[in-house]
């Protein structure tokens, strides 16, 4: 069966940080382009960031650009986003997404910025 | 950035009704616009991709259509495992940009 899991969300103060991760699995991860997409409390999907195959292409949403690094480590079937200087508009649902027209998505994990 | 602009954003429905949601952009995407449906506390499922390519296992009430700059998403019979919130999506151009959603309720 063809999976995503997220997980590393969590309640962090305003300034503080976290690693989200996202398993693969029943794929070939690593013929797959990734991308990281949010949903904050009662909006709608939002697209934070984008992995090519080799990691050679990587793109942020301006809103994210220079606090947030996607990665990905194709031995372990394992996306990463490593999120820095967290805001309260940060707060959301990452869900991570496979392929270009996003067909399989991971049940997202909870990130919450607050003091 | 292309922008996606998704109308209605709200609609209310029977159980039967032919129901369609419409999603413009702002720039020419080819064929690149996938519609998702959510639910409540779940995660987007993607319904069509390549705008009128059915995925797998979703019922055939499901259509989509266009090209370009105007696309449409069809529930040809709705059904009350429809009411959720639908989305549009168009990958033809960097960044990827989502529709702002339009909410299927029940009349």
């Amino acid at each position: 069966e063809v999976q995503l899991v997220e997980s590393g969300g969590g309640l962090v103060q305003p300034g503080g940080s976290l690693r989200l991760s996202c398993a693969a699995s029943g794929f070939t991860f690593s013929t797959y382009w990734m991308h990281w997409v949010r949903q904050a409390p009662g909006k709608g999907l939002v697209w934070v960031s984008r992995i090519s195959t080799d990691g050679s292409r990587i793109g942020y949403a301006d809103s994210v650009k220079g606090r947030f690094t996607i990665s990905r480590d194709d031995g372990k079937n394992t996306l990463y986003l490593q999120t820095n200087s967290l805001r309260a508009e940060d707060t959301a649902v990452y869900y991570c997404v496979r392929g270009s027209s996003m067909d399989v998505w991971g049940q997202g994990t909870t990130v919450t910025v607050s003091s | 950035d292309i922008q996606m602009t998704q109308s209605p954003s709200s609609l209310s429905a029977s159980v039967g009704d032919r129901v369609t949601i419409t999603c413009r952009a702002s720039q020419g995407i080819r064929h690149d616009l996938a519609w998702f449906q959510q639910k409540p506390g779940k995660a987007p499922k993607r319904l069509i991709y390549d705008a009128s390519s059915l995925q797998s296992g979703v019922p055939s009430r499901f259509s989509g259509s266009g090209s370009g700059t105007e696309f449409t998403l069809t529930i040809s019979s709705l059904q009350p495992e429809d009411f959720a919130t639908y989305y549009c999506l168009q990958h033809d151009s960097y960044p990827p940009t989502f529709g702002q959603g339009t909410k299927v309720e029940i009349k």
